[in-house]
């Protein structure tokens, strides 16, 4: 069955690191997202793609980047990460266009010290 | 930016009550869609709506599409245990640079006490 995984699930890093998260899709979606769930503030959009070699700045894109190599994956990096950026980051996906449904893949807790 | 209002925030019932709780938006969406979200796990889609007016149900789960298009509501019926969990409403819109991106209501919590 098709699917959207994140790697890993769980990650602690250190002030000023660059961490990496992984998200992957089985469903050939052009469409991508990255989401950030913090308590009070609810699924913010972080950045999202509509194709290979496209990326756009989310509402919350500071601090982070994202590239877009093949349709599959859509990495997640941030820079040098900072306590502000603890949070559980969820990918997502969908076909091409609007009025689609977006799938979530299972999320990945980031704690930042 | 478009703001989504969810409410109630936070439910708590007992098993076998009705639940309703609703999403008001500033602006229009063309699609409104509910997920459910449980402890450690993505949100899952339940329910999608594409016309305005529309009503459509899921089980025991029934979601409308506002006139205005500036709101839905979402109605579980017959509450059990598993029903627990966090529930959001997201509008689509379909409009110049917006198009595919979701907007969140800040979601609602439902307790289900057996």
């Amino acid at each position: 069955d098709a699917e959207i995984t994140q790697s890993p699930r769980h990650k602690i890093t250190e002030t000023g690191r660059q961490v990496t998260l992984a998200c992957h899709q089985t469903w050939n979606h052009n469409n991508m997202f990255w989401y950030r769930q913090d308590l009070g503030h609810g699924l913010r959009l972080i950045h999202y793609s509509y194709g290979v070699q496209d990326t756009n700045k989310g509402e919350v894109s500071d601090g982070y980047s994202v590239s877009r190599s093949n349709t599959e994956d859509l990495p997640l990096t941030l820079e040098s990460a900072a306590s502000s950026q603890t949070s559980v980051y969820f990918c997502a996906s969908s076909e091409s266009g609007s009025g689609h449904e977006q799938y979530f893949g299972p999320g990945t807790r980031l704690t930042v010290t | 930016g478009q703001q989504l209002n969810q409410s109630p925030q936070s439910m708590f019932i007992q098993e076998g009550e009705d639940v309703s709780m609703n999403c008001t938006s500033s602006s229009i969406f063309n699609t409104w869609l509910w997920y459910k979200q449980e402890p450690g796990e993505g949100p899952v889609l339940l329910i999608a709506l594409y016309k305005a007016g529309e009503l459509t149900s899921n089980g025991r789960l029934t979601a409308q599409f506002g006139i205005t298009r500036k709101d839905s509501f979402l109605n579980i019926s017959a509450s059990i245990p598993s029903d627990v969990g966090i529930y959001f409403c997201a509008g689509q819109d379909a409009g110049g640079t917006s198009y595919g991106k979701l907007t969140f209501g800040q979601g609602t919590i439902l307790t289900v006490h057996p």
